[in-house]
């Protein structure tokens, strides 16, 4: 699976779109750009996927570039409860397939 | 909604103790995983299971071994555990399709002393 780069931390302030960036220059044309978040004593819970389409969803939207070496996750509007560790994964999808996870962005949404 | 329960949110055992801990889901999910979790090393894949009585070695198996017996249930056993297998540990299914996300449970901190 093609490694993911995001930075440590974020800040946001709520209400405000928080937008979350994750590099993946060795992305290969079959893989698949996942997001997770975990709160703080939960486990990580599924936001959303693509794989060159821009994605929305009732929880994010996903914008990939062109070239697929970056995407950028994004919360509209961002509220308290969005405080998180957001990890970006790429994987090749297939109905056998694992993830593994990075650091991570940890994103402080405040009032 | 899918539900990824598991059996102890806390869990307090002495070295050498045999280990069970237990993990369903309740939407018939082929795959299942067991994750440990601990600061600065993120998540880690200790094994998973894509049907009844099939397992995989994840990333850092050693150490504990797993049991598939019934399709909602994945058990993962540290057979004599040790101080650096406390760990928050984290078990969640999937089906087995494409795209589809994995659901976690909530986890078990385990402490070993």
């Amino acid at each position: 699976d093609a490694k993911t780069t995001q930075p440590t931390s974020m800040d946001c302030a709520e209400g405000r779109a928080a937008n979350l960036p994750c590099n993946h220059s060795t992305i290969s044309g079959n893989e698949y750009v996942y997001w997770y978040r975990q709160i703080h004593s939960q486990g990580p819970q599924y936001i959303i996927h693509g794989l060159k389409n821009n994605e929305t969803n009732e929880m994010a939207s996903l914008i990939i570039t062109e070239d697929r070496k970056s995407s950028t996750l994004i919360l509209p509007h961002a509220t308290l409860r969005d405080t998180a560790v957001y990890y970006c994964i790429v994987r090749v999808d297939s109905g056998y397939s694992t993830l593994t996870f990075g650091k991570g962005t940890m994103l402080l949404v405040s009032p | 909604d899918v539900k990824v329960t598991q059996s102890s949110r806390y869990l307090v055992k002495r070295t050498g103790e045999k280990v069970f801990l237990e993990c369903v889901q309740d939407m018939d999910h082929e795959n299942m995983f067991w994750y440990r979790q601990d600061p600065g090393l993120g998540l880690r894949l200790i094994y998973f299971s894509y049907d009844v009585k099939m397992k995989e070695k994840g990333d850092i198996p050693e150490g504990y071994s797993v049991s598939r017996e019934k399709k909602e249930r994945f058990s993962l056993i540290l057979e004599s555990a040790s101080t650096n297998q406390t760990s928050m540990y984290l078990c969640a299914s999937s089906l087995r399709t494409l795209y589809s996300p994995l659901h976690f449970g909530n986890g078990t901190r385990l402490t070993v002393t």
